[in-house]
């Protein structure tokens, strides 16, 4: 079975510019989170869904937003990047909320 | 809120020897419980869980770790570390759900010959 995909693997923005990350969960697996990683914060909590619902949201601005297709293929969007905003930004699927999350391999963000 | 603290920011052990990696959460209910290990570049990957029952869990790549709910803790063993073993280590706790985690802040494990 086909792991978690994140699309695209290495992307370098400007400040100011906005940017959409995607990912295509494992086969049959319903739940998409997504984390920020970074050297100063380590991982945190973006946001996650299930069945094209947010269930949970961390403690992000606004700018960070996303959302999740019929076919549970997430996507998520930063608007207005910062410098603050380069990241290692992971996105993991589950069967459902009570199951164990497996990650793809992240999308490496540069704001220059 | 839940928290997970990993006392060790960074291990040296050499190839052969046995290896404990200690996490700690504050959580007021049983949490959902995981290690996962990170290569440079990579994602992570799930090596444990603990969920309920039996508190001493096996995983893949010979690891295993126990949940002892007294100590608040959820420490990572492996009997004998092989070189490709190197890698940073993250416990990581959830709250009433497993898809929404709080992770510590990850151990370097660096691996001797």
């Amino acid at each position: 079975k086909a792991g978690v995909t994140q699309t695209p693997r290495y992307l370098i923005k400007t400040r100011g510019q906005q940017v959409t990350l995607s990912c295509s969960p494992i086969s049959g697996h319903r739940s998409v989170s997504w984390y920020q990683q970074t050297p100063g914060q380590g991982l945190q909590f973006l946001f996650e869904y299930f069945s094209e619902t947010q269930r949970n949201k961390g403690n992000f601005p606004g700018r960070f937003s996303g959302r999740q297709f019929s076919n549970s293929r997430s996507e998520m969007n930063v608007s207005t990047l910062e410098l603050g905003d380069s990241a290692l930004y992971l996105c993991a699927s589950s069967l459902r909320w009570e199951y164990e999350q497996y990650f793809g391999p992240g999308t490496r963000l540069t704001v220059t | 809120a839940q928290s997970v603290t990993q006392p060790d920011i960074h291990i040296t052990v050499s190839e052969g020897a046995s290896l404990e990696l200690r996490c700690n959460y504050s959580y007021g209910a049983t949490p959902y419980l995981f290690w996962y290990v990170q290569s440079p570049g990579q994602g992570l990957q799930l090596l444990l869980k603990y969920f309920s029952g039996d508190t001493l869990v096996q995983g893949i790549k010979g690891f295993e770790a126990e949940f002892k709910r007294s100590q608040s803790s959820f420490n990572l063993r492996k009997p004998s570390v092989h070189w490709s073993d190197a890698a940073e280590y993250f416990c990581a706790v959830g709250a009433g759900t497993a898809s929404k985690l709080t992770f510590g802040t990850g151990t370097r494990l660096q691996v001797t010959l």
